[in-house]
């Protein structure tokens, strides 16, 4: 079974300064992959998602973008922090298009 | 543009009686249908998947979905206090553009 990491657990940022939250996974091979943002009293939000290295959709006109450098590794950044980045930021891993995704034990962004 | 409905709750469920908990959606073409549970700051995690209509049991836990009537149900049977979360429908289309989530459904088991 797939595993996935990452790190951050938590991290306090100032507005205006840069982020960047890695994921990896394990298990898998050629994963799907998927950032998604739960702003607290919301729903989870899809940011990003990947089907292949290089390969980026963006589901949010925002500040952050997203990179998948390698097959199982996952970056999401932002070169400048607003407030409304503050959020529980989740990444997700699915082994096929068809399948339940999987999730990573989330970052915690505070962004004062 | 996918939606999916869920009561915020609080759903209040004594100890030992069976949640019902409902989902509807807006998308016909959707084709797979997920519940995951969700502690206080913790991640999503998954309990069950359907993709045909019926029901569909594993354990203490019964998925039910009526794509006519787009509706999605997850059943708990003997409910336990650490059954207690915010449970999270979500569905997907044909693609690999990931899940829509509802906004959760806050259920409390009553020792």
């Amino acid at each position: 079974s797939q595993t996935i990491h990452q790190w951050p657990a938590t991290l306090v940022q100032p507005v205006g300064s840069p982020l960047s939250l890695e994921c990896t996974v394990e298990g898998t091979s050629n994963p799907n992959l998927y950032w998604y943002r739960q702003a607290a009293g919301r729903g989870l939000q899809l940011l990003f998602y990947s089907v292949g290295i290089g390969q980026i959709s963006s589901e949010v006109p925002q500040n952050l973008s997203a990179s998948r450098p390698q097959d199982r590794q996952f970056i999401l950044s932002s070169k400048k922090l607003l407030l409304s980045d503050s959020g529980f930021y989740l990444c997700a891993s699915a082994g096929t298009q068809n399948s339940p995704l999987h999730f990573g034990n989330g970052t915690r962004l505070t962004v004062t | 543009q996918k939606e999916v409905e869920q009561n915020s709750g609080p759903l209040s469920v004594p100890e030992g009686a069976i949640a019902s908990l409902n989902c509807t959606y807006s998308d016909r073409g959707s084709q797979s249908f997920f519940w995951y549970r969700q502690y206080s700051g913790k991640s999503p995690e998954l309990i069950m998947f359907i993709y045909s209509n019926g029901d569909k049991e594993d354990g203490r836990f019964t998925a039910q979905l009526n794509k006519a009537s787009q509706y999605v149900s997850l059943l708990i049977r003997d409910s336990q206090p650490s059954d207690s979360a915010t449970y999270l429908c979500a569905l997907r289309g044909g693609g690999a553009d990931g899940l829509t989530f509802g906004k959760g459904t806050h259920l409390i088991i009553q020792p």
